[in-house]
């Protein structure tokens, strides 16, 4: 199988503050890792694409600043949300890219982040 | 960027009917995948087709690739109430790693 992680499963912070988000491969190597975000009831929206040991390539409206992403070795990249306002209030999905036939995306079970 | 149509948004059915989902583009993908959602949890993969013209059957769904890989379809047969959730179609771009999601169908089996 492919197994993909993420932690937390659901976080609550206050306005102002940063949540890290991780996301783990946990039986394959990823080189590329993706993040999206989804509304309820809505499709996912890719923010952006994470790729170990390089920078984040981020998709048009994505603040880079905002959401800080690091793929430091092939199982785990991190989002992390800085000075979190209620309106990234949201559903945070990664993918992970397992390279072969079709390059199939495995996701994780995603992280409910509400901010106060 | 590329766009994925997909068909119909909402889908209430009875158990045991049949139901077909579509996407649909102008653009070509390499592959197309096609995944299912439920609430609070990240998509799970149902298949993934690569050849033009292929069809893949998973028990009760079929799903086949248009000749010229733009489109795709997914077909449920005998629907069960334990098929409810959000179907989601992504195509991959020819060029580079990035899908490209559909709107989703969510599916409804009423017991």
């Amino acid at each position: 199988g492919a197994v993909v992680s993420q932690h937390p499963s659901r976080v609550i912070c206050k306005s102002g503050t940063s949540v890290k988000i991780e996301c783990r491969s946990l039986d394959f190597q990823a080189t590329t890792m993706f993040w999206y975000r989804q509304f309820p009831k809505k499709s996912l929206m890719l923010m952006a694409t994470s790729n170990e040991g390089s920078k984040a390539t981020y998709e048009q409206g994505v603040e880079k600043d905002k959401f800080l992403i690091n793929h430091a070795s092939l199982t785990l990249s991190t989002l992390t949300v800085t000075s979190a306002h209620p309106e990234d209030s949201s559903f945070y999905i990664c993918s992970a890219e397992r390279e072969g036939l079709g390059d199939e995306q495995y996701f994780g079970p995603g992280t409910r982040l509400t901010v106060t | 960027t590329q766009l994925l149509e997909q068909s119909p948004q909402f889908l209430s059915i009875q158990e045991g009917e049949n139901l077909t989902v579509y996407c649909n583009s102008s653009s070509v993908f390499s592959s197309l995948q096609w995944y299912r959602q439920e609430p609070g949890e990240g998509p799970v993969l149902l298949v993934t087709v690569v050849t033009g013209g292929e069809v893949k059957k998973l028990k009760r769904l079929t799903f086949q690739f248009g000749d010229a890989r733009k489109d795709s379809s997914l077909h449920i047969t005998a629907a069960q109430p334990g098929d409810t959730g959000l179907y989601l179609c992504a195509g991959k771009e020819t060029s580079g790693s990035r899908l490209t999601f559909g709107e989703g169908t969510q599916l409804t089996v009423n017991p």
